[in-house]
């Protein structure tokens, strides 16, 4: 079955305690993505990966790391997370070439809550 | 001024009636528009895209785009409880970025 799996799906965690939630896909995606959404902001691009070894920045990268050492593993570290993190999370995944229809597979989501 | 722009809602529609709802966006040059729908608590799911001016039509929903007006709509004909979640719309722009607006919560009282 095509999936993008995220873990942990829900986390809590307390202001400066490094963390990373996982992200895979198994439908060999070229393009991967991180979001956030917060009540009244819509989803906020953190950071994307066109392919290994390449990330870049989305709208709201600050206090954020990923990294694509492998084609089907997107993981987004929080090195101090701060309670201003404190957020829902989706990891999307796509074809390269299905990118200007948007055709991103969601995760479940990931709910962390910095206390 | 957001760059798409979404009224939060809630939207409240009988059953059996057609939903109305709008998204605003600042950049002209914007090319390709979306709409997801979100049930609480889950993953976005697209339903619609549309890319040139007037009408587009996929069962119940409709994609309406006017780009001199900036304006996007998404209509559902007959609604159903089930279609009862957030709505967001979505639209690439220039810069070949992805911007969601805020979404508009639509509930289908029966």
């Amino acid at each position: 079955e095509a999936q993008v799996t995220q873990n942990p799906r829900y986390l809590i965690t307390v202001t400066g305690k490094k963390l990373t939630v996982t992200c895979s896909q198994n439908m060999n995606h070229e393009y991967m993505s991180w979001y956030r959404q917060d009540p009244g902001l819509g989803l906020r691009q953190i950071y994307y990966s066109m392919n290994v070894e390449v990330t870049d920045k989305g709208d709201v990268p600050e206090g954020y790391k990923v990294s694509r050492k492998e084609k089907r593993n997107f993981p987004l570290i929080l090195e101090s997370p701060s309670p201003n993190q404190t957020s829902l999370y989706f990891c999307a995944s796509s074809f390269r070439d299905d990118l200007s229809k948007n055709i991103q597979y969601f995760g479940a989501g990931t709910r962390l809550s910095v206390l | 001024q957001k760059e798409v722009e979404q009224n939060s809602g809630p939207l409240s529609v009988p059953e059996g009636a057609i939903a109305s709802l709008n998204c605003t966006y600042s950049d002209r040059g914007s090319q390709s528009f979306f709409w997801y729908r979100q049930y609480s608590g889950k993953s976005p799911e697209l339903i619609m895209s549309i890319y040139s001016n007037g009408d587009k039509e996929d069962g119940r929903f409709t994609a309406q785009l006017n780009k001199a007006s900036q304006y996007v709509s998404l209509l559902i004909r007959d609604s159903q409880p089930s279609d009862s979640a957030t709505y967001l719309c979505a639209v690439k722009s220039s810069a070949s970025k992805i911007i969601f607006g805020s979404g508009t919560r639509l509930s289908i009282r029966p």
